[in-house]
């Protein structure tokens, strides 16, 4: 079974500075992708930023940039001068090529402070 | 606007009583999913569909049951045989068929809670 793994249960970030969350997974598949997803207090889930694993470039979506390590199988993603706004729940999950089901982390509970 | 509508936002069960969430997505997505989060947790997936007339058991299945009669629409029951129904509930959709990095779309979720 894939498994998607997030070492950090919770981080605090001052508001302006940068921080990031770890992910790393588990496959043995060389076609897949991989997401972030916020989840704030409201509870709907957000999608933050996706990166398909046959691109060496990171992606990146404003504040939002990944650093994506295929032989490592390691996706970080790093939120820059972190906004009061970005507190959440952050998941991290990966797809199959093939599949149509997604696998999620166990997710980081992400807290900036004033 | 294309989207999931999930409803109720809120839903109470009584002991021994099945109750059903509703999941209505117009993004002409060919699969859906439901998925359970308890408090402080992440997800995990009880149900998915890929096709109308079709769908998979997830890793939490037991005590749930769903159908997919129609592409736009995939109910969950949540049956008396679940006995700890107690948990936030999203459903979700993804195109299937358009290429593997779409993202799954979600609702805004049910809160059930047992009387």
């Amino acid at each position: 079974a894939q498994t998607v793994t997030q070492s950090q249960p919770e981080m605090s970030v001052q508001e302006a500075e940068t921080v990031t969350l770890s992910c790393t997974y588990d496959t043995s598949e060389s076609n897949y992708y991989l997401f972030w997803y916020k989840q704030p207090p409201s509870r709907q889930m957000i999608l933050v930023i996706r990166q398909e694993a046959y691109k060496q470039q990171n992606a990146t979506e404003n504040r939002f940039s990944v650093n994506f390590q295929k032989a490592a199988k390691s996706f970080s993603l790093k939120i820059s001068d972190s906004q009061l706004g970005d507190t959440a729940m952050y998941f991290c999950a990966f797809r199959y090529n093939y599949g149509q089901n997604f696998v999620f982390g166990p997710g980081t509970r992400l807290s900036v402070l004033p | 606007d294309g989207g999931i509508t999930q409803s109720p936002k809120y839903l109470f069960r009584k002991e021994g009583q099945n109750v059903t969430l509703s999941c209505e997505q117009n993004l002409n997505h060919d699969a859906m999913y439901w998925y359970r989060q308890d408090p402080g947790q992440g997800l995990r997936l009880i149900y998915y569909s890929q096709i109308v007339n079709d769908f998979q058991k997830g890793d939490i299945a037991e005590g749930y049951s769903v159908s997919r009669e129609k592409k736009e629409s995939f109910p969950l029951t949540v049956t008396s045989a679940q006995k700890n129904p107690t948990a936030f509930y999203l459903c979700a959709s993804s195109a299937s068929s358009t290429g593997r990095n779409q993202p799954q779309h979600f609702g805004d979720g049910t809160r059930l809670s047992i009387l």
